[in-house]
């Protein structure tokens, strides 16, 4: 699976969107962009996934560019309550066969200010 | 809430004993997964069961030993353990993937292991 690149920490004011940035210039044409967020102490949390096409859902909008090496999860009005680790991940769709493991990396530490 | 149950949730055990943390999961998933997380360390994946057969294991100390009796089910037995592997372990579910389907994996809260 290919591997990808954030940034270790950002900051980003309440009611801001929160612009989180990934590079992943190894992709794949088969592999898919996960967003993950880990809040302090618990289990990571899903939050959005896409191939090639932009994805929005309740959490979050995720913007993919056209040759795929690089994507970015948004968060559109970010609250105190946004502050986690969020992890960008590629991970093949192998088939039938695929039990869908995900290779974690260090992630970005959003934290969220008032 | 996430569909996936571990316990106990807090564990401290001395390097003699013998535990087991249990993973439960009520999402009618069928694979499932313990991770293993130190301390400003990235989440490691340890073994991987698909329809209660353990698919993969990553070069994990025999003093882990996962069991999986059913899909609903994961326990991970602990056994002459080391203070290092002092960490939150996190269980994890799917559903085994199909053609163009895709699966997130929901995790529970961790069970966190103190190793004295």
């Amino acid at each position: 699976d290919a591997k990808t690149t954030q940034p270790p920490s950002m900051d980003c004011a309440e009611g801001r969107a929160a612009n989180l940035p990934c590079n992943h210039s190894t992709i794949s044409g088969n592999e898919y962009v996960y967003w993950y967020r880990q809040i302090h102490s618990q289990g990571p949390q899903y939050i959005i996934h896409g191939l090639k096409n932009n994805e929005t859902n309740e959490m979050a909008s995720l913007i993919i560019t056209e040759d795929r090496k690089s994507s970015t999860l948004i968060l559109p009005h970010a609250t105190l309550r946004d502050t986690a680790v969020y992890y960008c991940i590629v991970r093949r769709d192998h088939g039938s066969s695929n039990t869908g493991k995900l290779i974690f990396g260090q992630g970005t530490t959003l934290q969220v200010k008032p | 809430e996430t569909g996936v149950t571990q316990t106990p949730r807090h564990l401290v055990m001395g390097m003699t004993n013998k535990k087991s943390l249990k993973c439960e999961q009520h999402l009618g998933h069928n694979a499932m997964y313990w991770y293993k997380q130190s301390a400003k360390k990235p989440l490691e994946l340890m073994f991987v069961y698909s329809l209660e057969e353990r698919v993969e294991n990553n070069s994990v100390p025999s003093r882990f030993s996962p069991e999986c009796p059913n899909s609903s089910h994961l326990f991970l037995h602990l056994h002459t353990l080391q203070p290092e592997d002092s960490a939150l372990y996190l269980c994890a579910s799917s559903q085994v993937i199909h053609e163009k389907n895709t699966g997130e994996l929901f995790f529970g809260e961790g069970s966190r292991l103190t190793v004295l």
